[in-house]
This record gives structure tokens, sequence and C-alpha cells, in this order.
């Protein structure tokens, strides 16, 4: 069954330090993307990747870190630097470049905590 | 660069009601728009794009580039229908940005 997962389902971090979020996909596809999701703000890109060790900075990048070292695997490393991590993280990929099936396929997210 | 704007936050209609929620974009190429929803404990999923011109649950969305919008609509709502709607829109960079979402609710 093809799909994409995001681990943990909830995160917890202490101030200071930094977290990884897993986030794999078995659907062949060529690209992934990392967004944040706040309430009343919608979706908003952080990291996104095209190919494997490539990935490109979306519009709120500051205080994430990301790598692709194999096609299926996209972690996210949400850094101390990061102000304001606590939040909703959704991890989605696509075929990259296929106007005709262009939608993304989510994962179910992973919940942010700073305590 | 790109914008979505969804003016409602949320929005009630009676069931069987007719339903529109409001997407306006902003882009200074030819866009490519989509509609995701987002239904309680389920993952964001693809609704519809405008490209493939299609109904999905009654559902139907019309780009209009005089107007730049991509409003979704529906002439009878259903409870099921109840979830959250992402307005979404594809540039030359080829990577999505999404509206704020507007949650629906259908009343019985």
């Amino acid at each position: 069954d093809g799909g994409i997962t995001q681990s943990p389902k909830y995160l917890f971090r202490k101030e200071g330090q930094n977290v990884t979020l897993s986030c794999e996909q078995n659907l062949n596809h060529d690209a992934m993307y990392w967004y944040r999701q706040d309430p009343g703000q919608g979706l908003r890109l952080i990291y996104y990747s095209q190919i494997v060790n490539d990935f490109q900075k979306g519009d709120i990048a500051e205080g994430y870190s990301v790598s692709r070292e194999k096609k299926e695997s996209f972690p996210l490393t949400v850094t101390s630097a990061q102000k304001n991590p606590t939040a909703f993280y959704l991890c989605a990929s696509s075929i990259w470049g296929d106007s005709n099936d262009y939608g993304y396929t989510f994962g179910s997210g992973t919940r942010l905590t700073v305590v | 660069a790109q914008r979505v704007t969804q003016p409602e936050k949320l929005l009630s209609v009676f069931k069987g009601a007719p339903v529109e929620l409001k997407c306006n974009y902003s882009y200074s190429g030819s866009p490519e728009l989509f509609w995701y929803v987002q239904y309680s404990r389920q993952r964001l999923q693809l609704l519809l794009r405008h490209i493939s011109r299609e109904s999905i649950k009654g559902f139907t969305a019309d780009l209009n580039k005089g107007e730049t919008s991509f409003h979704l609509k529906k002439p009878f709502a259903q409870e099921e229908d109840s979830a959250m709607y992402y307005c979404a829109l594809s540039g030359s960079a080829r990577q999505l940005t999404f509206g704020s979402g507007t949650q629906l609710t259908v009343l019985p």
C-alpha cells in the first residue's frame, strides 16, 4: 500500500534541543516538501526537494534544516534557533513536472510541542 | 510573488443549501490552481484541480483570470462536506502556495 509516513505523531521538545521529524514515502515521487500548519495561517512552506541531494528553502526556512540522501526520505530538523517551533508539521510528496497529475500526497503530520 | 487569499475563516450553511468558498490569487504568470480538503481526523487531500475541469463530490471550481478567483461551489451542501478547505496555487517554481483555509460547517 503506497503512501507517505510521518513519525512520530506527537513530539515534545525541551527548549534548546534539536529534534528531527521523519518523513518516508514509497510512491516513487521525485519531489518532497515540508509545511508548517498554524491555526489561521494555513500551510507555510519550510523546505522542498526536487531530487536527491538537492533542496531549496521555502518561505519560512529559518531555524530548520533538511537532508535528502535518499529518494524515499526527507527528514526535517527543528533546531534551537527556531523561535516558535510549537506547530503541526506536514510532509508531502509529488511527481515533479507533470502538470496533468500535479497533486500532493500528504502525510498524517507530526505535532511538535516545546515544553 | 504568489499569494492566495481565502477571506472567510469560518462558513456555516444548512444542509441542502448552496455553498461557495471564496479564493482569490495573486500571480503574474499562468497559474495552476487546486482545492485541498481536510476532513476531521484525516489527512489533507486533493479535492480538485482547475486543469481537469472535473466535479468531485458535487464540487466545482472555475478559474476566472479576470477576477483572479477560483471559488469552490456546490449547489446542495451535505453534512459530510463539513471540513477545512484550502485553496492552493502552483506557479513557475512548481511548489504550492496555500491560502489560510476556510472551515466549512454544514448544519442539519
